[in-house]
């Protein structure tokens, strides 16, 4: 099947600093993204769904200022956390949709710990 | 509001047996099945996919049953192996609408030697 490359698979930073994270698809182009998070134990909870070249869509509670999402390519898209908190120490998943298709792949997920 | 409903949330099967997970939906709108399988530490990787136009899927030891008067499909594992212990989600998503996927809320499977 298709290939999404999610970089980091993890990463430490301190509170208060940004965390860029990068969800690429390498073999086909994604018109379509979606960022996840997921605690332990939990499902995927929709963040986000960002269409190549417009602004992300965020779900209700989201918030767009600390979860800032960029698909400004039609393999690349990246999410920062900003201002990073202890809470937002979290398993952050993307997933990648050519247009046409109904499949999405799904990247190795990031973990995030804020300290 | 769950718009999908998986359950059991755990399960436990001895080797070699069928472990059958169910989920449940309410929009019938949906019309792709998905099932994930997520190992600890992994994303979700497609295990098997169903649309609603078939009652039954199968791909090796992996078949889904899909029930679309009841609004409801289900994993079955034959055979099932130490190896495929790890975490199930049921999605289910419609076109049009960006295939935003909603997923069921996961279930554990462990199966003993």
């Amino acid at each position: 099947g298709a290939v999404v490359s999610q970089h980091p698979s993890r990463v430490i930073c301190k509170s208060g600093t940004s965390v860029k994270i990068e969800c690429r698809s390498l073999d086909f182009q994604a018109t379509t993204m979606f960022w996840y998070r997921q605690f332990p134990k939990q499902s995927l909870m929709l963040m986000a769904t960002s269409n190549e070249g417009s602004k992300a869509t965020y779900e209700q509670g989201v918030e767009k200022d600390k979860f800032l999402i960029n698909h400004a390519s039609l393999t690349l898209s990246t999410l920062t956390v900003t201002s990073a908190h202890p809470e937002d120490s979290s398993f952050y998943i993307c997933s990648a949709l050519s247009r046409g298709n109904t499949e999405a792949f799904f990247g190795q997920g990031t973990r995030l710990t804020v300290v | 509001q769950q718009q999908v409903k998986q359950s059991p949330q755990s399960l436990i099967v001895q080797k070699g047996g069928i472990s059958i997970i169910n989920c449940a939906y309410e929009n019938t709108a949906f019309d792709y099945f998905p099932w994930y399988q997520q190992f600890p530490g992994k994303g979700p990787a497609l295990l098997i996919a169903i649309r609603p136009d078939v009652s039954e899927k199968k791909e090796g030891r992996f078949t889904i049953s899909f029930n679309k008067s009841a609004k409801q499909f289900s994993l079955h594992i034959m055979d099932s192996q130490p190896g495929d212990s790890a975490t199930y989600f049921c999605a289910a998503s419609k076109r049009g609408t960006g295939n935003q996927f909603y997923f069921g809320t996961g279930t554990s499977l462990t199966v003993i030697p």
